[in-house]
């Protein structure tokens, strides 16, 4: 098994650009996807692949990766961009498991 | 558009085997190109993926929970199910029912999700 660390909290000027984090080994061979998810509702893929939006995502999201560190930015935090953000990829152990990142709470200040 | 609806019992007794079920809607359940799976959600916590099922009927499961965990598909309901069997007050959550569009093997994004169900394990 493997492990994806976020940091736990990250805070932003409203308009500002934000970039958080994500690092585990199974990034050096896999693509991290990101979730928004925002008090008692489900979380929403806002970045999948090397970086691809699902529609209805603005374009103010976008992922990168480098080695054993993917990010999600936003350029232009918005107010209601503030949630809780978490990030996934395939386990580099070869068994098609799943793991996901601790989150990060995104507040914009 | 696929949505996703989970339901089942939310008060599950300890040592019992927690059951709920997730209705597809929007699509067929046997169409190629989906998995299917199980992610929870304790409390004020993350997210944990708990396993999911292809539609060839492969399953994978968390290691971590892989001998108390069973998921299954329900093809003439277009449903598929979860079992967790054993549960104590660790396995309180919200358990949320996700599809997985096939993006290839280096990709593995969940873009549908359920609304949720809270289960709660307590005497």
């Amino acid at each position: 098994s493997s492990e994806l660390t976020q940091d736990p909290a990250v805070s932003v000027a409203l308009g500002q650009t934000v970039r958080i984090t994500c690092q585990g080994d199974s990034l050096r061979s896999y693509y991290a996807s990101w979730y928004q998810q925002k008090p008692g509702q489900a979380p929403v893929l806002v970045i999948y692949g090397k970086n691809n939006r699902p529609s209805g995502i603005p374009d103010r999201f976008s992922g990168s990766s480098s080695g054993n560190t993917a990010s999600l930015t936003i350029t232009g935090a918005q107010a209601e961009d503030e949630a809780d953000y978490y990030c996934n990829s395939r386990d580099s152990s070869g068994n098609h498991c799943v793991v996901f990142g601790g989150g990060t709470k995104l507040t914009v200040l | 558009q696929l949505q996703l609806q989970e339901s089942g019992s939310g008060l599950v007794k300890p040592s019992q085997t927690l059951s709920l079920t997730c209705a597809v809607s929007g699509g067929s359940i046997s169409s190629g190109g989906y998995s299917w799976s199980w992610i929870r959600q304790p409390p004020g916590k993350g997210l944990e993926w708990i396993g999911y099922i292809y539609h060839s009927g492969s399953t994978y499961y968390n290691p971590s929970l892989k001998s108390r965990v069973t998921i299954s598909v329900d093809r003439s309901k277009n449903q598929f199910s979860l079992k967790l069997s054993s549960v104590t007050a660790a396995d309180t959550a919200v358990y949320y029912c996700a599809s997985r569009s096939d993006y290839g093997d280096y990709v593995y994004a969940f873009d549908i999700w359920g609304q949720g169900t809270m289960v709660t394990v307590s005497s």
